[in-house]
């Protein structure tokens, strides 16, 4: 059954570190999304990508975030450098349908700043 | 004000009773998601739906435009149904916080 990646499943830094994330979706999937959940709330959308075009990318702290996916396909996240607040969950989820339709999430990257 | 709201937000419940979570929202959808998310992290979409009532096994959606209003049902609830419900709008780019279900065997 096809599945969304991600990797790192965890990673732990120090702050000020650069960090990356990636993030494979669904093979054919035009719709990509990047997610950050803090524990306790629900997800919030950092950037959402049709093919290898941002979509959305008003929620992406822009003076140390990054996303890109440059062919499309896969995609990477990049945080540099890290803040203590940036611990979280990065989710990646995937859509065949615009946006429109159900998104398939990956198992998501467990991110810890010490 | 959140432009979607869910409660309650934490449900302790013993195995086999009918379980009720709702989400109200502000906007104006064209469709409404439910999601489960267990304790690993995992997100599973539930359902999506942008008129009244979804059924898929023990889970039961359904949805008032009108009033903006959606409820969860879950009947014969189950230790395993233990998890986060959240609640999406908006092709699931607004989120409610989600409720936190515990089923005790």
């Amino acid at each position: 059954e096809a599945e969304v990646a991600q990797s790192p499943r965890y990673k732990i830094t120090e702050k000020s570190q650069a960090v990356a994330f990636w993030c494979d979706p669904i093979s054919g999937h035009a719709t990509l999304y990047w997610y950050r959940q803090i524990l306790g709330q629900g997800p919030e959308l950092l950037v959402q990508f049709q093919d290898e075009s941002v979509v959305d990318d008003s929620q992406l702290p822009k003076d140390r975030f990054s996303a890109e996916r440059l062919k499309g396909v896969d995609s990477t996240l990049k945080i540099q450098p890290a803040e203590l607040g940036d611990s979280a969950m990065y989710l990646c989820a995937s859509s065949s349908s615009g946006g429109a339709g159900e998104q398939f999430f990956g198992p998501g990257t467990r991110l810890t700043v010490l | 004000k959140n432009e979607v709201e869910q409660s309650p937000q934490n449900l302790t419940a013993q195995e086999g009773e009918f379980i009720t979570i709702n989400c109200s929202y502000s906007v104006g959808i064209s469709a409404l998601h439910w999601l489960q998310q267990h304790p690993g992290g995992g997100i599973v979409s539930l359902f999506m739906l942008s008129s009244g009532k979804k059924k898929h096994g023990r889970l039961i959606a359904t949805i008032n435009i009108q009033e903006k209003h959606s409820s969860l049902h879950i009947t014969a609830s189950h230790p395993r149904d233990s998890a986060v419900y959240i609640c999406a709008v908006r092709y699931q780019l607004i989120w409610g916080a989600g409720t936190k279900l515990i089923i005790k065997p």
